[in-house]
């Protein structure tokens, strides 16, 4: 089975701090993507990569970056945590969508305070 | 730009049948997946249509039809453990890019 790996469950972080989420998955996927799940909001795309050194944009990338230097991670960059940006962060993987859809990991609980 | 609807909430009784429907509005048409979440879990994949028709997988079914902009889950022989939020996502670019609906959150009574 892929796995998708995220390297915390639960995180709180100071207002101003800079935070790394981290992500790995295990099965060699080309596409890698960052979302976060709010209440009423739904999923919301932050950042996506189909390949090794490349992102784009989502819909949602304002106050945040990422980062791909290896093909397996893929970090969410919180350049200066804010408290709107209080959310599940969920990672997830695909080798080709349309076959098996996202792979998820099991989600980061970030809290800003 | 993608506009994906999905009924908010659903209540449905154990050893019962319920459709969750799914309409979209796409620019460019790549299939469309459905997802099951648990709640405190991360989501998982459940199915892919890109056809038109029914594709059935054991108690879960799909249906897509492409000309409507319209897709529904069936779920059968309902159990506790389908108690769930379920989301409709439908692809907006050959890079895999997904956008999501904002689920339905299903409730299964004894």
């Amino acid at each position: 089975d892929v796995k998708v790996t995220q390297s915390s469950r639960y995180l709180v972080k100071r207002t101003g701090e800079k935070v790394f989420l981290e992500c790995v998955q295990d099965m060699d996927h080309e596409n890698m993507f960052w979302y976060r799940q709010d209440p009423g909001l739904g999923l919301r795309l932050i950042y996506f990569s189909y390949d090794v050194k490349m992102k784009e944009k989502g819909d949602i990338p304002e106050g945040y970056s990422v980062s791909r230097e290896k093909k397996e991670r893929f970090s969410l960059i919180l350049e200066s945590a804010s408290t709107n940006q209080t959310s599940m962060y969920l990672c997830a993987s695909s080798l080709s969508q349309e076959a098996f859809g996202y792979t998820f990991g099991s989600g980061t609980r970030l809290t800003v305070v | 730009g993608q506009n994906i609807d999905q009924p908010t909430e659903m209540t449905a009784t154990e050893g019962a049948i319920v459709q969750i429907n799914c309409t979209y509005q796409t620019s460019g048409f790549n299939g469309l997946f459905w997802y099951q979440q648990h709640a405190g879990e991360a989501p998982t994949f459940l199915s892919y249509n890109v056809l038109d028709g029914l594709e059935e997988k054991g108690r879960f079914s799909s249906f897509l039809s492409r000309s409507k902009g319209y897709s529904y889950l069936l779920l059968k022989e309902l159990q506790m453990k389908d108690s769930a939020s379920y989301l409709c996502a439908v692809p907006t670019n050959n890079a895999g890019k997904s956008t999501f609906g904002d689920g339905t959150t299903l409730t299964v009574k004894p």
